[in-house]
């Protein structure tokens, strides 16, 4: 069972444009949302990360946005570069825990 | 200077061998953990030690066992490798094992024939 679902699954966006990714998940107990960017042949890295006592988080171009009501969360890449042409994960854990539940990742390509 | 580092990054084997994989991270972080990623980049979470103790063993089949031999080494061993264990296999990182921010290795692609 999934417990954390994401979309969509790829996206291509102009460069300059806004970049926007899903997630949304059932179990109540997540306390902690972060989102793992992943180049090609490469590890997943972390780029931003939110708890649900916020509705947003920004850092740079990209934010968080986080609904705990609906049990959703967006990442908004701003002025999207081909630099970010990349997988996207979205992530939740329980409070205290660092089990991570992953979504199902977004292919991101960003056309010049 | 790398910070989680494994080893091999290829690994192609036939069905039923026994393989290792090797993992170091000198990052001084107290828990490790090994992930794996399918043909469709799911992500899910194997094991994880924090300061050479098992805390999470997702269900894998018993074919996999880890071995911490200190803190800054998580090693993943597999016998009687089988079709369905192609996959990338990543070894990470943190500083703790409470919503600490993960630092992968750059991962190990196994494929079975």
């Amino acid at each position: 069972q999934q417990q954390v679902k994401q979309s969509p699954q790829s996206l291509i966006v102009q460069k300059g444009g806004i970049s926007i990714i899903n997630c949304a998940y059932e179990n109540t107990a997540f306390d902690y949302f972060p989102w793992y960017q992943q180049f090609p042949g490469k590890g997943p890295a972390l780029l931003i990360a939110i708890r649900p006592d916020v509705s947003e988080k920004k850092e740079g171009r990209f934010t968080i946005s986080f609904n705990k009501s609906a049990k959703q969360f967006s990442l908004h890449i701003m002025d999207s570069q081909p630099g970010d042409s990349a997988t996207y994960f979205c992530a939740a854990s329980k409070a205290g825990a660092n089990n991570l539940f992953f979504g199902t990742g977004t292919r991101l390509t960003v056309i010049p | 200077d790398t910070a989680v580092s494994q080893t091999p990054k290829y690994l192609v084997t036939q069905m039923g061998n026994d393989k290792s994989i090797k993992c170091e991270q000198n990052l001084g972080h107290d828990t490790m953990y090994w992930y794996k990623q399918d043909s469709k980049k799911f992500l899910k979470i194997m094991f994880s030690y924090n300061n050479k103790e098992l805390i999470i063993n997702e269900t894998v089949p018993n074919r996999f066992s880890p071995k911490s031999p200190d803190k800054a080494h998580l090693n993943l061993h597999i016998n009687s490798l089988e079709l369905g264990d192609s996959a990338v296999y990543f070894c990470a990182s943190s500083p703790d094992s409470y919503n600490s921010p993960l630092h992968f290795g750059n991962g190990t692609r196994l494929t079975v024939t």
